[in-house]
Order: structure tokens, then sequence, then C-alpha cells
């Protein structure tokens, strides 16, 4: 059974340009999370789509957004870059159902360097 | 609002012998689950163990087990036969059932397996 893929799995921008990242979940998984892992600041929780929709958004400015799409898939989006948005984004995924008992299961990263 | 709390950042253990990974953690709320990842150089996170507020025996996985005390909100990863393979950064987390956010990470701890 395939693993949560991401694409891409390096990015260089540079300051104001837009990025964007791509997550597929394990198959039958209906919950997308995103995570930014930078340095010095840890794991944080970026935003969790289910079914579609956004459920709920971490600490972050409007200018990180994503979606949903109808097979599951997600798309974050990180406009005008600024240079502490250089970080490793994790994208998980999980079969939802009750919040303390859905393990999720991460993908390899995108690794995000601003200039 | 929950909260991890990894205290130990680094530690080396010399390979074969047991090694005890401490997590604390913090949460009004009755019913959560507890899990450890394994995030190796590359940056991926990989899914250890997981435990539930409410299971009465300790989760064990293979060579990983959990030992969870729940009066006093610890839920320590032991990985005995330590291997030069399980040199990683091992993170908990945890996430409440009443919850809508994805999970909480602790700071993590850098595990050197030393032969």
């Amino acid at each position: 059974e395939a693993g949560v893929t991401q694409s891409p799995t390096h990015l260089i921008k540079t300051r104001g340009q837009q990025a964007t990242l791509r997550c597929s979940p394990i198959s039958g998984h209906t919950s997308v999370y995103w995570y930014q892992q930078a340095l010095g600041l840890g794991l944080q929780f970026l935003l969790w789509y289910d079914e579609g929709e956004e459920r709920n958004r971490g600490n972050f400015p409007p200018r990180f957004s994503g979606r949903q799409f109808p097979n599951y898939s997600s798309e974050l989006n990180v406009n005008a870059l600024e240079l502490e948005d250089s970080a490793l984004y994790l994208c998980a995924s999980g079969s939802s159902g009750r919040a303390g008992g859905e393990t999720q299961y991460f993908g390899p990263g995108t690794r995000l360097l601003v200039l | 609002a929950q909260k991890i709390t990894q205290t130990q950042p680094g530690m080396f253990v010399q390979e074969k012998e047991a090694v005890t990974l401490d997590c604390t953690y913090d949460t009004s709320d009755q019913s959560y689950g507890l899990f450890w990842y394994k995030q190796p150089s590359s940056g991926e996170m990989i899914f250890l163990i997981y435990q539930g507020s409410y299971d009465e025996q300790n989760a064990t996985e293979g060579r990983y087990s959990l030992n969870f005390q729940k009066a006093r909100k610890s839920a320590n990863l032991v990985i005995s036969a330590s291997q030069l393979g399980d040199s990683a950064m091992y993170f908990c987390a945890m996430r409440e059932d009443g919850g809508d956010d994805g999970l909480t990470f602790g700071k993590g701890t850098h595990l050197i397996i030393q032969p």
C-alpha cells in the first residue's frame, strides 16, 4: 500500500513569490494535515482538511492557504513568501473519526527555501 | 491547551542497550491520544506507537513500548536492544478528542546510538 506522497521534494523561491506544495494521502484516508517544521520552532500545526473542507488552521497568517480535492489530495499555497517561511513542510493523512484515536501518517516532506 | 515536554535534547546510548525517552504532557481533557514518531535525517516522520488515555495496558510495538503513567501525565518511550539505525530525532505528540487542532508535538530528543 502506497504511503503519503508529497511533491516537490525541494523548492527554491525568492521573497514575495508564491509556493504550491502538493500531498496525496494514503488510499482510504479522508483527512489531510499540514505542518511546518522550521529551524528552532519545532513542528507546528498549519491546516486540517477533511472531506474537502477546511476544519481548522493553526496560528499562521492568511497567506498560508490550501484546499482539498475530491480525491482527498491537498494543496498548500504560501503567498508573498518571506525568508522565515523557509522550512520543511510535512503533510500527514488520517482516517478521520475520533481525534485522539486517529494515527496520522506522514509523507517525506517538501523542503522550501526562500531566498 | 495541550502541551508536551521532552526534557532530553540529546542522548548517547551504547548499541544493544535499552533506552528511555521522556515525555510529559499537560491537558485538561480526559480523552486523548499520545503518539511517538521517529524522524531520521531524511526528514520523514515515522509513526512508532500509540497510547489512548483510556487504555489500561501499556502499548507495545516490537522493540518499542510506552510506559504510560496517567496520574503523572507521562508517556515515556522505551526502545529495547537499541540498534545503530535507531539514531534519529524522536518526537512525542498528543491530540485531544475534544480538540480540533492537529497533533501537538514536543521539541524532540536527538538519540545517537554508539557502536
